[in-house]
């Protein structure tokens, strides 16, 4: 039972123009959500994150929105640059009985190819 | 400053077979997990520490998997009697916060392939 969901294995999108990746979850016990970035052989880079009690999330390029009634959300790229392709995926966590949000459940990622 | 380091970068054993894997995580990060990636999915989460203690296993798939961390810093995942169904890629993560949101420092993986 996929909690998060990537519904789009990959994207293509032209340089310079916008990439929009987009991210579903189930569990509404979820309360705050990340985008990492994977380069081939290399660990996941986190790349922005979002606490629920917001709606958007801006760092430089990148602006991850979250829609808490549609269990939705989605992170923007603008302008897309050839660097940017890369596996991204969406991930969630939960307030633990810790305190702690440390167990992140992802998704299946999208590959962003952006062509120059 | 080193990142999160895993040792060995790929292993191929044999099934029925005994391994280790070794995750050395960013100097003073107290919080370290332990994840596996099959192919085509995305990570799933097995054992998280804190400090030296296993704070949640709830994602080791069975007994036959067992993490240690036995000084609050290096940690090794061991795997027996391994079965085709473990090749993954295992990724080891750490992170400083002791408590509340704290971004995991994920290392390269160890590849494992059970023939």
């Amino acid at each position: 039972d996929q909690q998060v969901k990537q519904n789009s294995p990959s994207l293509s999108v032209q340089e310079g123009r916008i990439s929009i990746l987009n991210c579903d979850y189930t569990n509404s016990m979820f309360d705050y959500f990340l985008w990492y970035k994977k380069y081939p052989a290399e660990g996941p880079t986190f790349l922005i994150s979002i606490s629920s009690i917001k709606d958007k999330n801006e760092d430089g390029r990148f602006t991850v929105f979250l829609n808490k009634s549609a269990k939705h959300l989605s992170l923007h790229i603008v302008p897309s640059q050839p660097g940017d392709s890369a596996v991204y995926f969406c991930a969630a966590s939960a307030l633990g009985s810790g305190g702690s949000n440390y167990k992140l459940t992802f998704g299946k990622g999208t590959l962003l190819t952006v062509n120059p | 400053g080193a990142g999160v380091s895993q040792t060995p970068s790929n292993k191929v054993t044999e099934k029925g077979k005994y391994v280790e894997l070794r995750c050395d995580p960013i100097s003073g990060h107290t919080a370290l997990y332990w994840y596996r990636q099959s192919l085509g999915q995305g990570p799933e989460f097995l054992i998280y520490f804190q400090g030296t203690g296993a704070a949640d296993d709830s994602g080791l798939p069975n007994d036959r998997f067992f993490a240690v961390r036995p000084e609050g810093s290096v940690s090794t995942l061991k795997i027996q009697r391994t079965e085709r169904g473990d090749s993954a890629v295992y990724l080891c993560a750490s992170s400083l916060v002791l408590a509340g949101i704290g971004e995991q420092f994920f290392g390269p993986g160890t590849r494992l392939t059970v023939l």
